[in-house]
């Protein structure tokens, strides 16, 4: 399995422009996560889907991010407008399922998103 | 909603065991502790977990207090590819709060 798959995996933007980032889940997982990692705030979990739906976005920083399952093996997390402070690398993970504490999670590599 | 404390950096020899406290004191009866490693410029990995008995994988051996109230993770022949930063994370039955604190950053000295 070639586990989760991110792309780009850097970005370097102008502040006000649109950014998108990308991950593939892996085959069979149900269950998808988007973290923030600072040095500042450490690794941040933004928002987790299960099925496709999403069941926790209180990680959300604000209206600028949204994050969307079009189908069962890819998500996107866009961020509209970007601003400098936006500035992490944003790793996604997936699991089976996510319905409790028994469900370990897979970490792709990251996207290093610089925005100027 | 527990949190966890862990010293922010230990060595180990290479080759020796190497023992990562983790204090959650406020842990309640329905979470789990986790452990993860971020190797430089890598997404965290996934080492091991458990409720309250003692687990053990190819990874490591994570031993937990009877009271819960803190654990320790052993890697038992440490080797220079596991210095990383290693997380002692909580989490309910929900999957809620999963949190990652700043960790400890485990230096193996040849």
């Amino acid at each position: 399995d070639a586990g989760v798959i991110q792309s780009p995996r850097h970005e370097v933007t102008e502040m006000g422009q649109e950014v998108t980032l990308r991950c593939k889940l892996i085959s069979g997982h149900n269950s998808l996560f988007w973290y923030r990692q600072t040095m500042m705030r450490g690794l941040e979990l933004l928002i987790y889907f299960n099925n496709n739906v999403p069941i926790d976005d209180s990680g959300m920083p604000e209206d600028r991010f949204s994050a969307k399952m079009p189908n069962a093996s890819f998500s996107t997390l866009k961020i509209q407008p970007s601003e400098p402070r936006d500035s992490a690398v944003y790793f996604c993970a997936s699991t089976l399922y996510f319905n409790g504490a028994t469900d370990t999670q897979y970490f792709g590599p990251g996207t290093r998103l610089t925005v100027l | 909603d527990a949190k966890t404390t862990q010293p922010p950096s230990m060595d180990c020899a290479e080759g020796r065991a190497a023992n990562l406290p983790c204090n959650h004191s406020t842990i309640s009866g329905n979470e789990y502790v986790y452990w993860y490693r971020q190797i430089h410029s890598q997404g965290p990995q996934y080492i091991i977990h458990g409720l309250k008995n003692n687990e053990t994988n190819e990874m490591a051996s994570l031993i937990i207090t009877e009271d819960r109230k803190s654990s320790t993770l052993i890697l038992p022949h440490a080797t220079l590819r596991d210095t990383a930063v290693y997380y002692c994370i909580v989490i309910n039955n929900y999957g809620q709060n999963f949190v990652f604190g700043p960790g400890t950053r485990l230096s193996v000295l040849p």
